[in-house]
């Protein structure tokens, strides 16, 4: 069974910084693209960056493009999301997901999220 | 970059009615298009991709159509479990794009 837990979502202030994993189980997580999305409380969902199988092909939105590095480790099946000069905006569930056999989009998994809250 | 709409926002629909919800594109996206369902409290689920094919598991009254810039999420017969929230996606370029969903609601 394809498994995703996101876990380090936390109260930071603006500013701060916060490092989000996902570990990854029931799939061979070295043959698949992972990506990250986010759900501000209320709102829809929003792409925020995606990584290939082998990790040297990352992708960002605009909107946190410079402050967020996604990565992965292969090794440990975890995908993770560091997030730098955190601002309110940011506030949100933070989701990972599988790439559908392999290409990026769409995505055929997803964890149940993990909350990131910026406020001070 | 590619702009997502979807209308309605809110659908209300009685139980085994059939629903209609649509999903434009500002540009043209092929077929590039996913679709998914969002339930209360819970992570987004894969119902379409490539615009018509169900994922694994997806119940034959979920279908897809379209091409281009305009497409179709029918649900033929609403059961209770549907009532959700339904957002489309494209991913025919960098970077894709959410719709701002439609929230399919018990009439």
């Amino acid at each position: 069974e394809v498994q995703l837990l996101e876990s380090g979502g936390d109260l930071v202030q603006p500013g701060g910084s916060l490092r989000l994993s996902c570990a990854a189980s029931g799939f061979t997580f070295s043959s698949y693209a992972m990506t990250w999305v986010r759900q501000a409380p209320g709102k829809g969902l929003e792409w925020v960056s995606s990584v290939s199988a082998t990790g040297s092909r990352t992708y960002y939105a605009d909107s946190v493009k410079g402050r967020f590095t996604i990565s992965r480790d292969n090794s440990k099946n975890t995908l993770y999301l560091q997030m730098n000069s955190l601002r309110a905006a940011d506030t949100a569930v933070y989701y990972c997901a599988r790439g559908l056999r392999g290409v990026i989009f769409p995505l055929d998994y997803w964890g149940q999220g993990t909350l990131v809250t910026v406020s001070s | 970059e590619v702009v997502m709409t979807q209308s309605p926002a809110t659908l209300s629909v009685s139980p085994g009615e059939r629903a209609t919800l649509s999903c434009r594109a500002s540009q043209s996206v092929s077929t590039e298009l996913a679709w998914y369902q969002q339930r209360v409290g819970q992570a987004p689920r894969l119902l379409i991709s490539g615009a018509s094919t169900r994922a694994t598991g997806i119940p034959a009254r979920f279908s897809g159509s379209g091409s281009g810039t305009e497409f179709t999420l029918t649900i033929s017969s609403l059961q209770s479990e549907d009532f959700a929230v339904y957002y489309c996606q494209h991913y025919a370029n960098w970077p894709p794009a959410f719709g701002p969903g439609t929230k399919v609601d018990i009439k």
